[in-house]
C-alpha cells in the first residue's frame, strides 16, 4: 500500500529546533520530490518547502526561509524538515506530500503536530 | 507569497450543484496549468481531487469537475451528496518554484 508517514512532532519552546521525518513506502517509482505543507489549528493549508531529488534542489516559503531546511538521508530513504528558531506562529500540523510533475500533491501523510509554546 | 482567494463557505441541497471559485493572479493561475484541488474532512489529511486544472484523480467521481479562465479556477460539484461536506482547497504552482493554496471553502450540504 502506497503511503507517506510523518513523525517527529511535539511541543517545543520558542527559539528551539525540531526535526520532522517523512518516509515513503509501497511506491513503485521514486518521487520527483517531497513537499512539506502545514496547517495551523483551524486554518487553511500553507505550502512550506519542497525537496527535489534532481540536483538536490530545494525551495522555501518566505515565512520559513532561513529557519527551515529540507533534506534527504539517502541511506535511510527518509526525508527531513529541520526547523530552527521556531515561533508560536509555526504551530501547525505538518504534512509531507509526494510531488507529481512539479504540479500537484498526490499522496499525503497523516500529519504530525508541532506546538511551539513556552 | 500570497494566497489564492476562495469564498469561505458555500452551501447546497442534495442533488444540487455548487461551484467554488479560486482567484489568483498572472504569476500563478493565470500563467500555469498546474492548478489542483483538494478535499479535506475534519481530522484527516487533504485528498487530491483534481490536478492540472481539470483532470480527476483516480477514484474521484465525475460529479467533480474543474476548469480555469484567466486568473480564476473553479471547482464544480454536481449532484451534491451529504458525504461531500468538507473543506475544499485550490492550489497553484507559482513563479520561482513555489506553490500557493487558497484559504479553503467549507461546503455545507443542507
Amino acid at each position: 500500500q502506497e503511503q507517506m508517514v510523518e513523525s517527529g512532532g511535539g511541543v517545543v519552546q520558542p527559539g528551539k529546533s525540531l526535526r520532522l521525518s517523512c518516509a515513503e513506502s509501497g511506491f513503485t517509482f521514486q518521487s520527483s520530490g517531497i513537499h512539506w505543507v502545514r496547517q495551523a489549528p483551524g486554518k487553511g493549508l500553507e505550502w512550506v518547502a519542497v525537496f527535489w531529488h534532481e540536483r538536490t534542489k530545494t525551495k522555501y516559503a518566505d515565512s520559513v526561509k532561513g529557519r527551515f531546511s529540507v533534506f534527504k538521508d539517502n541511506s535511510k530513504n527518509i526525508f527531513y524538515l529541520h526547523m530552527d528558531g521556531l515561533r508560536p506562529e509555526d504551530t501547525a500540523v505538518y504534512y509531507c506530500a509526494r510531488d507529481y510533475g512539479s504540479s500537484w500533491f498526490g499522496h499525503w501523510g497523516q500529519g504530525t503536530l508541532v506546538t511551539v509554546a513556552s | 507569497q500570497s494566497t489564492l482567494t476562495q469564498p469561505p463557505s458555500v452551501s447546497g441541497s442534495p442533488g444540487q450543484s455548487v461551484t467554488i471559485s479560486c482567484s489568483g493572479s498572472s504569476t500563478d493561475i493565470g500563467t500555469y496549468y498546474r492548478v489542483s484541488w483538494y478535499q479535506q474532512t475534519p481530522g484527516t489529511a487533504p485528498k487530491l481531487l483534481i490536478y492540472e486544472v481539470s483532470y480527476r484523480a483516480a477514484g474521484v467521481p465525475d460529479r467533480f469537475s474543474a476548469s480555469k479562465s484567466g486568473n480564476t479556477a473553479a471547482l464544480t460539484i454536481s449532484g451534491l451528496r451529504t458525504q461531500d461536506e468538507a473543506d475544499y482547497y485550490c492550489s497553484s504552482y507559482s513563479n520561482i518554484n513555489t506553490w500557493v493554496f487558497g484559504g479553503g471553502t467549507k461546503l455545507t450540504v443542507l
